[in-house]
């Protein structure tokens, strides 16, 4: 059971916007530590996709945007492309455990 | 660019000590703006932070609770690369076993990654 809640799967049809949640509590999200996100094509490693909850890496394409608010936060994914297929995770950081905590992570499917 | 690569075997006997190495490259360890992680993917504990490295002035280290009483990570700054070994380890330690950069410039997101090294637990 991962500290972090995150959907097990969404999908959508190339072009379109798909969002997913992570849902965090009082001691993580709620508790204002920054949000991150990441994206694991099969086989490799994760790559960062979005750090400090909204900003992204250089290289990393505008189609993707996070946001938080209050224990929760979001990535969402517009003009969606089949490169988009990956597992997708955020991260923060749990005060009560005293480390980073990751979601369980979303399968996405481009349909 | 900064790069991250990982060594160690991939099969460990139960009971026996886990050792991985991770070097470092266009970065340095003892970096004032930067912490060096292992981080640990399997299908049943998914994606789990297992504890960090870094240098502020002196060496801190950060372990996750769950792992805190087994592991240490440990710095060598002749050779630029940081390690970690697990002792006592079991078939629940069995995964994929990655080392990463957080850097302060990105609110210590885990900026850069490891090939990552898939590690056996069994006899």
């Amino acid at each position: 059971q991962s500290v972090l809640t995150q959907p097990p799967s969404v999908s959508g049809a190339p072009g379109q916007r798909v969002t997913i949640s992570c849902t965090g509590s009082s001691s993580n999200i709620g508790a204002a530590y920054d949000v991150h996100w990441y994206q694991q094509l099969p086989g490799t490693a994760p790559k960062l996709l979005i750090y400090a909850s909204s900003n992204r890496p250089s290289g990393v394409p505008d189609r993707f945007s996070g946001s938080k608010s209050g224990t929760s936060a979001s990535l969402a994914i517009t003009g969606l492309q089949a490169e988009d297929e990956a597992d997708y995770y955020c991260q923060s950081y749990d005060s009560s455990l005293s480390g980073s905590v990751f979601g369980g992570g979303t399968k996405l499917t481009v349909l | 660019q900064v790069q991250l690569q990982q060594s160690g075997p991939g099969l460990v006997k139960p009971s026996q000590t886990l050792s991985l190495t991770c070097a470092i490259s266009g970065d340095s360890v003892s970096s004032n703006s930067a912490a060096w992680n292992w981080i640990r993917q399997s299908p049943s504990r998914g994606l789990e932070w297992l504890g960090r490295t870094y240098y502020r002035s002196k060496w801190y280290n950060d372990y996750a609770v769950s792992v805190k009483s087994r592991i240490t990570i440990n710095p060598d700054t002749s050779k630029n690369q940081f390690s970690l070994l697990m002792k006592s380890v079991t078939p629940e330690d069995t995964a994929v076993y990655y080392c990463a950069r957080a850097s302060e410039g990105l609110d210590d997101a885990f900026d850069i990654w490891g090939q990552g090294t898939m590690v056996t637990v069994s006899s």
